[in-house]
């Protein structure tokens, strides 16, 4: 069973760097798909925010373009979110997921806040 | 980037009830649109690929339909599991983009 779980800390403060991690069980991420993250805002917008595909190539939301990376650890079938310069605005659920297009496989989604 | 309206934002409806929600985009998205189902504090359900091909495992209570720019989901009886948030999704031009979501409740 393919499983996503996203971990990192809750609460970042304005200014710095939010990174988070995307665990992925069932199925390895150089074997096919891309490896997306999305995010829910309070009031359920989402936004999709980029997504790093089995061979290794990046594409971002231009929204966002210059303050994402999507980056990888296939040794550990992991792949990572890091945004910076976060502001309150970057509050949010956010979700790692698998798809081409569309997305089958979601994790369960982690909240972030963006505080001091 | 591809706007997505989705209505209603809101829909009370009862046990067995067909249910519809709409989506249009603000330009034609060739049908690729997708729809999902969260309910509270669940990861996101994909329910329909591609305007009308149901995902694996969904109830076949479950359909989509629309061409161009203007999509629905169908729920042809609704049934008390069914409530939760729905939100479609336009995959024909990056960046992807969503729909602001139909909070579905029970009557």
């Amino acid at each position: 069973e393919i499983q996503l779980q996203e971990s990192g800390p809750g609460l970042v403060k304005p200014s710095q760097s939010l990174s988070l991690t995307c665990s992925v069980t069932g199925y390895t991420i150089t074997s096919g798909y891309d490896w997306s993250w999305i995010r829910k805002f309070p009031g359920n917008k989402m936004e999709w925010m980029g997504y790093i595909s089995n061979s290794g190539s990046t594409n971002y939301n231009p929204s966002l373009k210059i303050r994402i990376s999507i980056t990888r650890d296939t040794s550990k079938n992991q792949f990572f979110l890091q945004l910076n310069s976060v502001t309150t605005e970057d509050t949010a659920t956010y979700y790692c997921a698998r798809g081409y297009n569309w997305f089958a496989y979601w994790g369960q989604g982690t909240l972030v806040t963006v505080s001091s | 980037d591809i706007q997505m309206t989705q209505s209603p934002s809101f829909l009370s409806a009862s046990v067995g009830d067909r249910v519809t929600i709409n989506c249009k985009a603000s330009q034609n998205i060739n049908k690729y649109l997708d729809w999902y189902q969260q309910k509270h504090g669940e990861a996101p359900k994909l329910l329909i690929y591609n305007t009308n091909n149901l995902q694996t495992g969904i109830p076949s209570r479950f359909s989509g339909s629309g061409s161009g720019a203007d999509y629905t989901l169908t729920i042809s009886s609704l049934q008390p599991e069914d409530v939760a948030t729905y939100f479609c999704l336009q995959h024909s031009s990056r960046p992807d983009t969503f729909g602001a979501g139909t909070k579905l409740e029970l009557k």
